[in-house]
């Protein structure tokens, strides 16, 4: 079954650098989103992203954040200046069509621990 | 404001007994409602969903939820529980513009 690929798995980065997360949503699908999931807490959506551009985002995506779709086959989560709050699990998912039709899929998560 | 409320952060049971994870809603409108899993160290896997039709819903490994709108419910049931069954569970409802909103998550053990 396709799959939801992050890489890396767990990013170790200093206060104030700029990281990349990186995201191989499932080969068909059009419909791409970054959720955050801070230890111990739940699982919080920052943004959606549709036909090359933001569907929707939450609160959480500020200026410091963005998005990209660089090519046919990567999507990816910037974090320009990082903060120690910013430290939690960022998942990607992906799905073909509206949430009423096919749920989203995710990948297993890339750690991000800011020092 | 629309919300998901999971009011167990922890559940046990016991093999080969019947299991509840119970979910709350609160959403505007029609909802749509989710069940995801998550193990240790994995990205979120969907379970079941609702959209509309029959209440009751059948998804993955066995699981089954059931829709009670004068309760705003969305319970998740499954009647015979497995060990490997153990893991984090969140309900989740659609938010508008195709984003889940998530509960804070129960963590379910299955006691061999």
């Amino acid at each position: 079954e396709p799959e939801v690929t992050q890489t890396p798995s767990h990013q170790v980065t200093q206060m104030g650098q700029e990281v990349i997360l990186r995201c191989v949503p499932i080969s068909n699908h059009l419909y791409f989103y970054w959720y955050r999931q801070i230890l111990g807490q739940k699982v919080e959506f920052l943004v959606s992203f549709y036909n090359n551009e933001i569907s929707e985002k939450s609160e959480i995506f500020d200026d410091q954040f963005s998005v990209e779709r660089p090519d046919g086959s990567n999507f990816t989560l910037k974090i320009r200046s990082t903060k120690l709050e910013d430290s939690a699990m960022y998942f990607c998912a992906s799905s073909d069509s509206g949430l009423s039709n096919q749920p989203q899929h995710f990948g297993d998560g890339t750690r991000l621990s800011i020092l | 404001a629309q919300s998901v409320a999971q009011p167990e952060d922890q559940v046990n049971v016991a093999e080969g007994n019947p299991l509840t994870v119970k979910c709350t809603y609160s959403v505007s409108g029609n909802p749509y409602l989710f069940w995801y899993v998550q193990y240790p160290n994995r990205g979120l896997q969907f379970l079941l969903k609702y959209i509309t039709g029959d209440n009751l819903v059948k998804g993955s490994y066995g699981f089954e939820a059931e829709f009670n709108k004068s309760q705003t419910s969305f319970h998740l049931k499954k009647p015979s529980a497995l060990v490997s069954d153990s893991a984090l569970y969140f309900c989740a409802a659609e938010t508008g513009a195709n984003n889940l909103f998530f509960g804070t998550g129960t963590r379910l053990t299955v006691i061999p």
